[in-house]
């Protein structure tokens, strides 16, 4: 069984980039799937903030768009998010999730737990 | 970007009752809804794809509809561990994945 953890600090300060890593136990990194991102802010709903293709193509959410990087480590198993010049309201808990390849990259069939990310000085 | 229009915002049901829950995109979007369930604390978990197919392991007692810009989410006998936010999400627009603004399911 497949599983996603996500990992970063919990406390970033305003301007500077967040960074999260999601390791992928029990599967190696192919063509069957790609790999997103979704953050929601407490109390609030989902919001999608990026998908990452195969060979190297990203779509990112427009609202944060050029704010946005994912990148996959195939050696190590994981993918990361960088989110750069956040602010308070990037405070969210962020989820880093898998998508089928069968779905052309719209289905999220399995998610990481979660992690809390706080802007605050 | 499409958005995805849910209600009820809330419900409360008795054990047993059917409940339904509707989505709304803005624009035509064929197929391509999914359903998630999310329990306090957890991940949200898949329940239907492609409007109505149902992800493996999901119990039979969910059930998904629609197609176009109207769907429908039915829970034929809630149970008490269906108590959780239910999200429509739409991946017409593989460009700008959007996710409704949720129902939460409790018990009366």
């Amino acid at each position: 069984h497949v599983q996603l953890q996500e990992s970063g600090p919990g406390l970033v300060r305003p301007s500077e980039t967040l960074s999260l890593t999601c390791a992928v136990s029990a599967y190696s990194f192919s063509s069957d799937y790609y790999w997103g991102w979704i953050r929601q802010s407490p109390g609030k709903g989902l919001e999608w903030i990026g998908t990452y293709f195969h060979s190297g193509s990203t779509y990112s959410n427009p609202s944060l768009n050029s704010r946005v990087t994912i990148s996959v480590d195939t050696s190590k198993n994981l993918f990361s998010l960088k989110l750069k010049s956040v602010t308070a309201a990037d405070t969210a808990v962020y989820y880093c999730a898998r998508l089928p390849y069968r779905s052309g990259g719209g289905i999220f069939d399995n998610w990481g737990q979660g992690t809390l990310v706080t802007v605050s000085s | 970007d499409i958005q995805m229009t849910q209600s009820p915002s809330s419900l409360s049901a008795s054990l047993g009752d059917r409940v339904t829950i509707t989505c709304q995109a803005s624009q035509h979007i064929s197929k391509y809804l999914n359903w998630y369930q999310q329990k306090p604390g957890k991940a949200p978990k898949l329940l239907i794809y492609d409007a109505s197919n149902l992800e493996t392991g999901v119990p039979s007692r969910f059930s998904g509809s629609g197609s176009g810009t109207s769907f429908t989410f039915t829970i034929s006998s809630l149970q008490p561990e269906d108590i959780a936010i239910y999200y429509c999400q739409q991946y017409d627009n593989l460009l700008g994945l959007t996710f409704g603004g949720g129902t939460k399911v409790a018990i009366k």
